[in-house]
């Protein structure tokens, strides 16, 4: 099947810095990324659509400018925070979307931030 | 947006069949149901999906509902390995985009 892989897995950062998130897609092309966030015990909240060569679509209460989503090729969406502070550590994982009509997600491993 | 209403957790015994329950009475004509499964640490694993007619893949069948305003996804006998949270999906079709909003899922857990 479609694999998606995600780079780091997990990574500590100081509070203040920029952490960036790789989302790849191994063997399709994925004109559509999704980034969502996970906190402990809860489902997943979707953050934002990567889209190829566009900007990214952002929900509703997410801050873009402290989540920039770059999706420069078919097969690349990447995922900075900026300034990290110790609430935006999460599990955030990447996905994309399949090329069939009903339109499967294939989900990364997910990347684990921790922020001191 | 498209939403599901799922239990928040259920049990089985390990070898027993489970049937997970999922409502979506807002669907809209042409969306597909997913099922996907999550294992802690780990992203959603994809389990199966559906339109219309039930469907079965070596993972678990589907069964949707005549009016598809439910449908449920069936683990014919599961195992220690199955125990996961499982969502059910719509996609979102607001906006002319496609979005994929997950509900709470249902946890599952397999006694041994």
């Amino acid at each position: 099947g479609a694999v998606v892989s995600q780079h780091p897995s997990w990574v500590i950062c100081k509070s203040g810095t920029s952490v960036k998130i790789e989302c790849r897609s191994l063997d399709f092309q994925a004109t559509t990324m999704f980034w969502y966030r996970q906190f402990p015990k809860q489902s997943l909240m979707l953050m934002a659509t990567s889209n190829e060569g566009s900007k990214a679509t952002y929900e509703q209460g997410v801050e873009k400018d402290k989540f920039l989503i770059n999706h420069a090729s078919l097969t690349l969406s990447t995922l900075t925070v900026t300034s990290a502070h110790p609430e935006d550590s999460s599990f955030y994982i990447c996905s994309a979307r399949s090329g069939y009509q009903s339109g499967e997600l294939f989900f990364g491993e997910g990347s684990r931030l921790t922020v001191l | 947006d498209a939403k599901t209403t799922q239990p928040n957790s259920m049990e089985s015994n390990e070898e027993e069949p489970v049937h997970l329950p999922c409502n979506h009475s807002t669907i809209s004509g042409t969306d597909y149901i997913h099922w996907y499964r999550q294992l802690p640490s780990q992203g959603p694993e994809y389990v199966i999906h559906g339109l219309t007619s039930n469907v079965n893949n070596r993972m678990a069948s589907l069964a949707i509902a005549e009016d598809r305003k439910s449908s449920t996804l069936i683990l014919h006998r599961a195992t220690l390995r199955d125990a996961a949270v499982y969502y059910c999906i719509l996609r979102d079709r607001g906006s002319g985009t496609y979005k994929y909003i997950f509900g709470t899922g249902t946890r599952l857990k397999v006694l041994a």
